[in-house]
């Protein structure tokens, strides 16, 4: 079972829809981040998170440490926000389980905004 | 400011050959992190280095190696090449271990196998 959970796979929106997408993981973690990732391969990390809201221009993500969730919110979509979005969590140290402490990365969603 | 460096962008090898990848870290920045990317496995943790120091490593078999020099850059290497090493092989620099203040990613080495 993969430690991070992301949904939806694959989301197609119309330009100025408001969009979720959500985390969850099932470790003790000490920080979350959000990343984009758009054809041909190029990353940019979007926000990190260990607890609470933060926010950038259209771009909000929360985490819930209890619930073990986090959303990543885009207010006015706009087709140049098509990309891959990928969830990844810092695993505690010494909770790990396979022995790695790096990143965990969920499989992504893919988001297509059409104009 | 320039951003994380990766050479080459593209390699083809064959099945047995090795293979060293390169990233220069931005100035400053003393973690290097890498990971592969494949279709069927999406993104995966190989090592972190910090210091020159191998800090983290992810559940791949010993072909896969790094190292960091003085200076932050870092190169990995992968021997005897399958071709299920083919992938994007991604780097990232942090200024402090762990990514305490972030993650700035390169655009990747392209490997293909055949």
């Amino acid at each position: 079972k993969n430690e991070v959970e992301q949904s939806p796979q694959n989301l197609t929106a119309q330009e100025g829809e408001f969009i979720t997408i959500n985390c969850s993981y099932s470790v003790g973690i000490s920080a979350l981040h959000w990343l984009q990732q758009h054809p041909g391969g190029g990353i940019v990390s979007l926000f990190m998170l260990s607890s609470g809201k933060k926010k950038h221009g259209r771009l909000i993500a929360t985490i819930n440490i209890q619930e073990k969730h986090s959303s990543l919110h885009i207010t006015a979509s706009h087709p140049r926000d098509s990309a891959v979005y990928i969830c990844a969590v810092r695993v505690q140290l010494g909770r790990s389980g396979g022995g790695a402490d790096g990143l965990t990365f969920g499989k992504g969603t893919h988001l297509i905004i059409q104009p | 400011k320039a951003g994380v460096t990766q050479t080459p962008r593209y390699l083809i090898k064959t099945r047995g050959q090795q293979v060293t990848l390169s990233c220069s870290p931005i100035s400053g920045h003393r973690s290097v992190s890498w990971y592969q990317q494949t279709p069927g496995q999406g993104l995966q943790f190989l090592f972190e280095y910090f210091s020159e120091t191998q800090r983290n490593k992810g559940n791949f078999p010993g072909r896969f190696s790094g190292r960091q020099f003085s200076n932050s850059r870092s190169e990995m290497n992968v021997s005897t090449l399958e071709l299920g090493d083919s992938a994007l092989y991604l780097c990232a620099s942090s200024l402090a271990r762990q990514g305490d203040y972030g993650y700035t990613f390169g655009s990747g080495t392209r490997l293909t196998v055949v």
